[in-house]
């Protein structure tokens, strides 16, 4: 059971443009979500999170967005910029569990 | 400072060796994570330690095996592996503090099981 979706494998987007990444769970009961940036053979990065009780947070040229009741959140990533190609996974876990919970990636490519 | 440290960056090893993967974080942490990753897969958690005491263990085979020696360090022992343990091995540390939570990992240790 896929608790966390990442429905596009891939986006490609030109440089300067807004890159929108979107990520769906199943699990009410989740707490905190969190996006990461994973180069190959390296660490995923992190990027930003944001708690269940908000519906935005903002960190330089990355927002997340919160939509509970439809249980979907995205990642604003503006401008754009050629270092942003990568691959993306949305996180969750429940407070207390000590277990993230990944979506499955989707791979971004920034057009110069 | 947010960082995971993590060595050796690469490891080569035949199925009969034994060795041992390293973490460290001075965030002051109190959870920390091994995971395993395999191209174009999301990370697989592996075991947790909370504490220092290992809490979560995703029924993972007995050859690999966790130690926290201390709050800061994390270290995974590695005997007689098999070729499809070859992977991306992956240390985090977690803090859940004013409302909010959040994971670091370090680099990777890339091993490669021949």
């Amino acid at each position: 059971d896929q608790q966390v979706k990442q429905n596009s494998p891939s986006l490609s987007v030109q440089e300067g443009r807004i890159s929108i990444l979107n990520c769906d769970y199943t699990n009410s009961m989740f707490d905190y979500f969190l996006w990461y940036k994973k180069y190959p053979a390296e660490g995923p990065t992190f990027l930003i999170s944001i708690s269940s009780i908000k519906d935005k947070n903002e960190d330089g040229r990355f927002t997340v967005f919160l939509n509970k009741s439809a249980k979907h959140l995205s990642l604003h990533i503006v401008p754009s910029q050629p270092g942003d190609s990568a691959v993306y996974f949305c996180a969750a876990v429940e407070g207390g569990n000590e277990k993230l919970t990944f979506g499955t990636g989707t791979r971004l490519t920034i057009i110069p | 400072d947010t960082e995971v440290t993590q060595t050796p960056k690469h490891l080569v090893m035949g199925m009969t060796n034994k060795k041992s993967l390293k973490c460290e974080q001075h965030m002051g942490h109190r959870a920390m994570y091994w995971y395993k990753q395999k191209a174009k897969k999301p990370p697989e958690l592996m075991f947790v330690y909370s504490y220092e005491k290992l809490s979560i263990n995703e029924s993972v085979p007995s050859r690999f095996s966790p130690e926290c020696p201390n709050s800061s360090l994390l270290n995974l022992h590695l005997h007689a592996l098999q070729p499809e343990d070859s992977a991306l091995y992956l240390c985090a540390s977690s803090q859940d503090q004013n409302g909010m939570y959040t994971q670091y990992f370090g680099p990777g240790t890339r091993l490669t099981v021949l």
